[in-house]
């Protein structure tokens, strides 16, 4: 089926530098992408999402980014802070009815003081 | 608030028991909930599309015998994991949509044991 690949599994990155995590989908028909932050045995949070037709979103010191000719998209985290540490997931919508969600793997971001 | 509210939080139960797991949405009539799986270290994994008054939609290599289903009103889906088994243990979350935002319940730690 449609699925959606995540790199890095594993991040660290120093407090203040810029953290990146890279996403691709399959499903040409997917025309959202919400990003998520999961703290251990807690329920995903939203942090920010995009739509199709938008190519950029920032919010804060987050934002996002989304190429749909190459079926990419990332999530761009500048001047990391260590609370910001956690595993962020991807997500694309399965098909354009904005339904159920294909994840990503998980990036696990770690921010060392 | 929340919107979504998902119990228990954390259940044991021993080899071949039945758990059941609700997901309550709070504000909002649902037709649609989905149910997740998630293991240790690993992404979240769409198990099943829940429907309101009609059989629940379940992804490939899914055993809809064994996950039992049920959406009987616009704000309740039960999951039922019948005659679980260790391997059955897991973080089980379910969500739903609303105004193309997805919102997940806490998340049920289930332990079979």
């Amino acid at each position: 089926g449609e699925n959606v690949e995540q790199h890095p599994s594993t991040l660290s990155v120093q407090e203040g530098d810029s953290a990146v995590i890279k996403c691709t989908y399959s499903d040409s028909a997917s025309n959202y992408f919400p990003w998520y932050k999961q703290e251990l045995g807690k329920r995903p949070q939203l942090i920010i999402d995009i739509r199709s037709n938008v190519g950029e979103k920032k919010d804060q010191r987050i934002a996002v980014t989304l190429n749909k000719t190459a079926k990419h998209f990332s999530l761009h985290i500048t001047e990391t802070q260590p609370e910001d540490s956690a595993v962020y997931f991807c997500a694309a919508s399965i098909g354009n009815s904005g339904y159920a969600l294909n994840f990503g793997k998980g990036t696990s971001l770690l921010v060392t003081p | 608030g929340a919107v979504v509210s998902q119990h228990p939080s954390r259940v044991i139960c021993k080899s071949g028991t039945s758990v059941k797991i609700e997901c309550r949405s709070l504000d909002f009539q649902a037709t649609t909930m989905f149910w997740y799986r998630q293991f240790p270290k690993q992404s979240l994994m769409l198990m099943a599309t829940s429907n309101e008054g009609s059989k629940a939609t379940y992804e490939q290599g899914v055993e809809k015998d064994k996950f039992l289903i049920n959406h009987a009103s616009l704000t309740l889906s039960t999951l039922t994991v019948t005659s679980a088994h260790p391997e059955d243990s897991s973080f089980y979350i379910c969500g739903l949509i609303r105004s193309t935002e997805a919102f997940f319940g806490q998340g049920t730690r289930l332990t079979v044991v």
